[in-house]
């Protein structure tokens, strides 16, 4: 069974500065693959990066990048350059094996407030 | 980027009425389909997986009376609440697996409230 863990319900920082959300995850597959979503207040959920338990490099995305360290089952997201819209929920996932395809197995998420 | 729509995007009923919740992939056919539910403050579950033509699976803990998939055509998933009741109130989100890449595209979400 897959497990997904963010340990911060909430975090604030200050606009411009970087900020990293924690993501750690369990799983007994060999291959697997980590998501990153944002959810505003609308509550769409708006995709930011993937992570392939494969791929050797770290993903990046614009001022996102996912600081995967296989060995200690993280999958950090890091943004740079925050910016006052970037308030809201962000959701790490896992891709969880469903019929034909792929559903998503969320952690319990992470409040990001940016202040001026 | 692949587009999923909702409708409704809010509905309020009484209790005991039934809702239909109606899941598009707009740009690319889906054999396959995923609700979601999310109450307040809380993540997103999983609910159920829709399959085209067939039935769906559902996770456990969701009563399948209850929750009504019917994955009908390539592009369309519908879900009931039936004899909906106040604890149904949450935000209904579904989700189609893109066949190129790893991305899952979101429909926006549908926000039910019984009263």
């Amino acid at each position: 069974a897959q497990k997904i863990t963010q340990t911060q319900p909430g975090m604030f920082v200050q606009e411009k500065e970087a900020v990293t959300l924690d993501c750690t995850y369990d799983t007994s597959d060999q291959s697997y693959g980590l998501f990153w979503y944002k959810q505003p207040s609308s509550g769409e959920m708006i995709f930011l990066i993937y992570q392939g338990s494969y791929d050797e490099q770290n993903a990046t995305e614009g001022r996102y990048s996912l600081n995967f360290q296989k060995a200690r089952k993280s999958a950090n997201l890091v943004i740079s350059a925050s910016q006052l819209g970037d308030s809201a929920m962000y959701f790490c996932a896992m891709r969880d094996v469903r019929g034909s395809g792929y559903a998503l197995n969320f952690g319990k998420g992470t409040s990001l407030l940016v202040t001026p | 980027g692949a587009v999923v729509s909702q409708h409704p995007s809010w509905v309020i009923c009484k209790s005991g009425t039934s809702v239909k919740i109606e899941c598009r992939s707009l740009d690319f056919q889906a054999t396959t389909m995923f609700w979601y539910r999310q109450f307040p403050k809380q993540s997103l579950m999983l609910m159920a997986t829709s399959n085209e033509g067939s039935k769906a699976t559902y996770e456990q803990g969701v009563e399948k009376d209850k929750f009504l998939i019917n994955h009908a055509s390539l592009t369309l998933s519908t879900l009931t609440v039936t004899s909906a009741h106040p604890e149904d109130s949450s935000f209904y989100i579904c989700s189609v697996e893109y066949p190129i890449g790893n991305e899952q595209f979101f429909g926006p979400g549908t926000r039910l409230t019984v009263l």
